[in-house]
């Protein structure tokens, strides 16, 4: 079955880089676009980007454009968000998401457990 | 502050029927029957319950329905049950992005 999972949360400071990465296995990864989406403690979800099936688009939530960068390695099925510049606003789980296989526009259906990142002094 | 507008809380008494709205614009909700719905249960990953504005995926049940009119999308659950409590979110399409909203915390009475 699809499985998402979600690696690399931590404390960070204000300022620096952390890299998640997100592990695929149960569908043809190299052939689905995948996303990011996050929630802040107690707060709802915000979507933050997208790759394309082969890693040549991206697209960002604008509260994230600049600062972080999404990529993936086909070959060992595993998708990556490096985040810079991190903000004590960006404190949230993390997660990955993978969509329907049918339908149009954005429908989230396989969702990893997720990662917390805490920016924090 | 949310892209999409949810209310904070919505309750019902087991076997009613409750509705959540969600407003956005002509951009998003409005745009493109692409609109989704999302149950969150306590610190559990979000499950997709609709999608394509009324478009249940396999599992879900048909107390769970959705529709849309102009910008305003709607969910409604019927013949609510305990299990039903929890979070619901709303979330269209933008042209390349998807935008959320800020949640609705359905409370099963």
């Amino acid at each position: 079955q699809v499985q998402l999972v979600e690696s690399g949360g931590g404390v960070v400071q204000p300022g620096k880089s952390l890299r998640l990465s997100c592990g695929a296995s149960g569908f043809s990864f190299y052939s689905n676009d995948i996303h990011w989406v996050r929630q802040a403690p107690g707060k709802g979800l915000e979507w933050l980007a997208t790759v394309s099936y082969d890693g040549t688009n991206g697209e960002y939530a604008d509260s994230v454009k600049g600062r972080f960068t999404m990529s993936r390695d086909n070959s060992k099925n595993t998708l990556y968000l490096q985040m810079n510049s991190l903000r004590v606003e960006d404190t949230a789980v993390y997660y990955c998401a993978k969509d329907l296989p049918i339908g149009g526009g954005y429908n989230f259906q396989y969702w990893g457990q997720g990662t917390l990142v805490t920016v924090s002094s | 502050q949310s892209a999409l507008t949810q209310p904070p809380s919505a309750s019902g008494s087991p076997g009613q029927s409750v509705t959540i709205s969600c407003t956005g614009t002509s951009s998003d909700v409005g745009g493109y029957n692409y609109v989704s719905w999302y149950q969150q249960h306590p610190g559990k990953a979000p499950k997709l319950i609709i999608y394509e504005v009324n478009e249940r995926p396999s599992g879900v049940p048909d107390r769970f329905s959705g529709s849309k009119s102009g910008n305003t999308a709607s969910l409604t659950v019927s013949g609510l049950q305990a299990e039903d409590e929890g979070d619901y979110y709303c979330s269209s399409y933008a042209g390349n992005k998807e935008v959320f909203g800020g949640g609705t915390k359905l409370t099963v009475l």
